[in-house]
């Protein structure tokens, strides 16, 4: 299994520019999250889903769209990148019961100019 | 007020010190995650707790829901236990979200 995959792993964007963050899991998890870590902050949940077709919003969700229309695959969207979005995103999932853990993936590191 | 805190922030050991760090927090929780972030900044989860004790080789993990507290204790320690070690509260009442401390940063020295 490869786990939690997450792809790119470096994005340099300007102002304006939209681009999708992609996040895919092997493992049949019904739970998907989208997280943003800041200096000083920690982590924080953007978005998260627990199943195909059902979406809500996190603590930060503000300027970013998630869509999940397979099991497998849970897409975070930037609109309009941000200077303020500039952060490390971590997808992470985990099977939709009270014990089970979280599977992170590698983390994106984005920067906006 | 951050609804978790972690303490210390940041934590530096002789190889082979027995560590705690702690979790509290002041929302009503059903579940606790611990994580350990490495360097490289890859994060593992260690821990899912609701209730009492869990050990896992060197890691022990406990957690009082009553009194809102949770410590992870490392006997032994390594310097490869150098990382950043990372709680999280499930909140009560069967939400799927999780609230994060910021984090406690340990370096084992050899």
């Amino acid at each position: 299994n490869a786990g939690v995959t997450q792809t790119p792993k470096f994005q340099v964007l300007k102002t304006g520019q939209s681009m999708t963050l992609q996040c895919a899991q092997d493992m049949n998890h019904e739970y998907m999250s989208w997280y943003r870590q800041d200096p000083g902050m920690g982590l924080r949940l953007i978005h998260y889903s627990v199943g195909a077709g059902i979406t809500d919003q996190g603590e930060v969700p503000n300027g970013y769209n998630v869509s999940r229309s397979t099991t497998e695959d849970f897409p975070l969207r930037l609109l309009s990148a941000a200077p303020s979005q500039t952060s490390v995103y971590f997808c992470a999932s985990r099977y939709y019961r009270a014990d089970s853990p979280l599977h992170f993936g590698n983390g994106t590191r984005l920067t906006v100019t | 007020k951050n609804e978790v805190e972690q303490s210390p922030q940041n934590l530096t050991a002789q190889e082979g010190e027995f560590i705690t760090i702690n979790c509290s927090y002041s929302v009503g929780i059903s579940a606790l995650h611990w994580l350990q972030q490495h360097p490289g900044g890859g994060i593992v989860s260690l821990f899912m707790l609701s209730s009492g004790k869990k050990k896992h080789g060197r890691l022990i993990a406990t957690i009082n829901i009553q009194e809102k507290h949770s410590s992870l204790h490392i006997t032994a320690s390594h310097p490869r236990d150098s990382a950043v070690y990372i709680c999280a509260g499930r909140a009560q009442g069967g939400s799927e979200k999780l609230v994060f401390g910021k984090g406690t940063k340990l370096t084992v020295n050899p």
